[in-house]
């Protein structure tokens, strides 16, 4: 069975600090899917980026950039230059690409990031 | 406007009245999928359909079943709930393929509380 584990609880900062976010995952399974997810305080969720086991290349996005690392299984989420409207729980998510679990979705337990201005 | 809607968003009801939660999409997604978020735990997967008639468990079903009769409708039903399915819950959709997978398009969550 797949897990995913998101050591940080909570992480405040500073605005215009920089910020890293960890995720860490555990899978047999070769072919995978990887996701990030935030939900601000209106609760919804959004999807950030998703990033399938075979591109280990970094990406960047404004702000946001990810690290993937397969041979530590992580797959980290570092905002740059952070702001208060970053202020959100933050999900790392895991999903096979198949076999007949392709359907199943495990999420990490989220990080709280609070970005005092 | 493409979206996933669940209705209603918030449900006090009372142990043991079997209620359901409905889940509508209008992207003509094949999966679809319902979560429960619960404070230090995530979300946790409860069901999902992979396409029409189509069903599997996730990793917390007990207490739950679902139906996915049409392509559009994913209703979460609780047939007798109970104080430990108090919990926010959320719907998801995704196009489907067994070679690659795409992001999930949630709804706005429902908050059930179970007294």
């Amino acid at each position: 069975a797949q897990k995913v584990t998101q050591a940080q609880t909570e992480i405040s900062v500073v605005e215009k600090e920089d910020v890293t976010l960890d995720c860490v995952y555990e899978t047999r399974d070769t072919t995978y899917y990887l996701f990030w997810y935030k939900q601000p305080p209106s609760g919804e969720l959004v999807f950030l980026i998703r990033r399938n086991s075979f591109d280990e290349q970094n990406e960047i996005s404004g702000r946001y950039s990810w690290n993937f690392q397969k041979s530590t299984s992580s797959f980290n989420f570092t905002i740059t230059a952070s702001q208060v409207v970053d202020s959100a729980v933050y999900f790392c998510a895991l999903r096979l690409a198949g076999g007949t679990s392709y359907g199943k979705l495990t999420f990490g337990q989220g990080t709280i990031l609070t970005v005092h201005p | 406007e493409a979206q996933v809607t669940q209705n209603p968003r918030y449900l006090i009801t009372v142990t043991g009245k079997k209620l359901t939660v409905t889940c509508s999409q209008n992207m003509n997604h094949e999966y679809m999928s319902w979560y429960r978020q619960d404070p230090g735990l995530g979300l946790r997967q409860i069901y999902y359909s992979m396409n029409v008639e189509v069903t599997d468990k996730g990793d917390v079903p007990e207490g739950y079943k679902v139906s996915r009769k049409e392509k559009r409708n994913f209703p979460l039903i609780l047939e007798s709930p109970s104080p430990n399915q108090t919990s926010l819950y959320f719907c998801a959709s995704s196009l489907s393929s067994a070679r690659r997978t795409y992001e999930q398009y949630f709804g706005p969550g429902t908050r059930l509380t179970v007294t």
